[in-house]
């Protein structure tokens, strides 16, 4: 399953298969991005980074791809499980701030 | 164990009551800061602090106060200046002094205002 970030706020997937959520960021001086996960009711919690000298960035069964060229971070899933389902949010880092995304949430059916 | 706390998990204030959030870490990170978030919108800067005894306002500071007395602790007060202060809010804390290193997130106080 594929979100296209902001404008498509929930996806759904099934159990075992891969997850992709995109998200659109806005400032081409931002160099460093991060992915949290939350779940309901919880703080947020960090997942994966990256910097912008490098395109892929692989953690467990997380992968974090940037696209510098269209400002545009993925962060796909693999083997989808139950426990998964949460929001997702990216974060960007123009200078001098950190600007979060709205989320993605994250549905996994059984 | 090592972390970031906050409480009270809940919290319920009348209309005109000044209400203080608290946020402890033990991970000895010097910068640490508030968040608000409500639902469908990403978390907005309310505070931040990057040494004791200094803190910076964020995007929305007005209506809130924080102090940064302790390395340990950087409490939020809402106050009834806060024209809409029902939000559930997160506090977190970064080891380096700059927005670029990752922050870490307490379990976050959902304020109700009644």
């Amino acid at each position: 399953g594929e979100s296209v970030g902001l404008h498509l706020p929930t996806l759904s997937v099934q159990e075992g298969d891969n997850s992709i959520i995109n998200c659109a960021y806005s400032n081409s001086a931002s160099d460093y991005f991060i992915w949290y996960k939350q779940e309901s009711g919880k703080g947020p919690q960090f997942i994966i980074d990256i910097r912008s000298n490098m395109d892929k960035r692989q953690g467990q069964r997380v992968t974090v791809l940037l696209n510098k060229t269209v400002k545009h971070l993925s962060l796909q899933i693999a083997a989808t499980q139950p426990g998964d389902s949460a929001v997702y949010f990216c974060a960007e880092t123009p200078p001098g701030k950190l600007i979060f995304g709205q989320g993605t949430e994250l549905s996994v059916k059984p | 164990d090592g972390g970031i706390t906050q409480s009270p998990k809940y919290l319920f204030r009348k209309e005109g009551q000044n209400v203080t959030l608290s946020c402890e870490q033990n991970l000895n990170h010097d910068a640490m800061y508030w968040y608000r978030q409500d639902p469908g919108q990403g978390l907005r800067l309310i505070y931040y602090s990057q040494i004791v005894n200094d803190f910076q306002k964020g995007d929305i500071a007005e209506g809130y106060s924080v102090s940064r007395e302790k390395k340990e602790s950087f409490p939020l007060t809402v106050t009834s200046a806060q024209k809409n202060p029902t939000a559930f809010y997160l506090c977190a804390s970064s080891n380096g002094q700059g927005h670029t290193d990752t922050q870490y997130f307490g379990p976050g106080t959902r304020l109700t205002v009644l």
